[in-house]
């Protein structure tokens, strides 16, 4: 299994811009999760998703933060604007045993600018 | 709120020398995972405990579940250089929701 797959690994935008993250997670895994890291507050759970359904948004920051899970094998995290306060690591993790372990993707370093 | 202390923030030690880190709560958590993370990669699970008292060992890892499931520790035999990273603990408390520390920076030098 090639585990999760995140795209693109950097992302550089600019202030006002739209932004999407992408993320495939490990067939047969029913539990997804995004995840934003940064030094000052370390990993910070956004929002996950079970058998595709959003079960936990309350820590998506605001508004202009959305994410989705069409189906089984793909999500995606919109920041739509953009600011500079965005600039973080974006994980996504996906889980077949719920809260005993995740995998994580390599993650998506965003810069905005 | 549930916080998940990690200590200490910083270890820097040369290769050998033996080292603990700890992870403390006020809560009580159904299960307790480590992970270790690299430059620009994801966390990679080591290790899950889930009853208290629990001890499992992973190669020179060792790593305890506190009899009230409220801490953990890692302790580490003769560091390797490779086994510098972020070491970080996480722990749910039933359901799908795991919250993380914000983990143990080593550096193991040779």
């Amino acid at each position: 299994d090639a585990g999760v797959i995140q795209s693109p690994r950097h992302e550089v935008t600019e202030m006002g811009q739209e932004v999407t993250l992408r993320c495939k997670p490990i067939s047969g895994h029913n539990s997804l999760f995004w995840y934003r890291q940064t030094m000052m507050r370390g990993l910070e759970l956004l929002i996950y998703f079970n058998n595709n359904v959003p079960i936990d948004d309350s820590g998506m920051p605001e508004d202009r933060f959305s994410a989705k899970m069409p189906n089984a094998s793909f999500s995606t995290l919109k920041i739509q604007p953009s600011e500079p306060r965005d600039s973080a690591v974006y994980f996504c993790a996906s889980s077949l045993t719920g809260g005993y372990g995740y995998t994580f993707g390599s993650g998506t370093r965003l810069t905005v600018v | 709120t549930q916080l998940l202390e990690q200590s200490p923030q910083f270890l820097s030690i040369q290769e050998g020398e033996n080292l603990t880190v700890y992870c403390n709560s006020s809560s009580v958590f159904s299960s307790l995972q480590w992970y270790r993370q690299e430059p620009g990669e994801g966390p990679v699970l080591l290790v899950t405990v889930v009853t208290g008292g629990e001890v499992k060992k992973l190669k020179r890892l060792t790593f305890q579940f506190g009899d009230a499931r409220k801490d953990s520790s890692l302790h580490i035999t003769a560091a390797q250089p490779g086994d510098t990273g972020l070491y970080l603990c996480a722990g749910n408390t039933g359901g799908f929701k795991t919250i993380f520390g914000a983990g143990t920076r080593l550096f193991v030098k040779a």
